[in-house]
């Protein structure tokens, strides 16, 4: 099965400064890659995802990028706000008919300054 | 609505006793899945049901019982739970497999087993 890897686990950053985690999956047939904000004691929420056949997407402060020959995708997030203080889980899943099995990296918990 | 739901937010039972979690989208999804999150780990992925048929179980205990009794609605009856168990559950469903699997989470319900 698909084994997602997740680095750093804690990350603090000065507000305004740029933020980077990055994950490895295992499964090369993995094609469908979310990233989640989480929280305290709320439902994680889709921030951004890319797909296969996509190197790099952004939408307004957040980036993701993906390269499939290393198998690793990376989140940015530049100006960080200390709103953006939160739990950031990557994940990865295989998107076929009838498989929704979607396995999550361990979580980087950011901590961004004023 | 574009809203996943869940009842009861919080759920405190003794380990003999007999409960169900219940979870709620009017978003023409028809895919749902269960999660069980620990404390300051990721979500765990215990069941896929996909067109109202059961499509993944994660190898879960017999104690947790999924149902969908239809394309909207999503439960899990719980039995004869263990300490362990504690933890939240959250629901997730996703549009169509053939179409997208971008997953949405309700809120969850955190359960404590005494």
């Amino acid at each position: 099965g698909e084994n997602v890897e997740q680095h750093p686990s804690t990350l603090s950053v000065q507000e305004g400064d740029s933020a980077v985690i990055k994950c490895t999956y295992s499964d090369s047939a993995s094609n469908y890659f979310p990233w989640y904000k989480q929280e305290l004691g709320k439902r994680p929420q889709l921030i951004i995802d890319i797909r296969s056949n996509v190197g790099e997407k952004k939408d307004q402060r957040i980036a993701v990028t993906l390269n499939k020959t290393a198998k690793h995708f990376s989140l940015h997030i530049t100006e960080t706000q200390p709103e953006d203080s939160a739990v950031y889980f990557c994940a990865a899943s295989l998107f076929t008919y009838n498989n929704n099995d979607m396995r999550f990296g361990a979580g980087t918990r950011l901590t961004v300054k004023p | 609505d574009t809203e996943v739901t869940q009842t009861p937010k919080h759920l405190v039972m003794g380990m003999t006793n007999k409960k169900s979690l219940k979870c709620e989208q009017h978003m023409g999804h028809r895919a749902m899945y269960w999660y069980k999150q620990k404390a300051k780990k990721p979500p765990e992925l215990m069941f896929v049901y996909s067109y109202e048929k059961l499509s993944i179980n994660e190898s879960v205990p017999s104690r947790f019982s999924p149902e969908c009794p239809n394309s909207s609605l999503l439960n899990l009856h719980l039995h004869a739970l263990q300490p362990e168990d504690s933890a939240l559950y959250l629901c997730a469903s996703s549009q169509d497999n053939r179409v997208s699997d971008t997953q949405y989470f309700g809120p969850g319900t955190r359960l404590t087993v005494l």
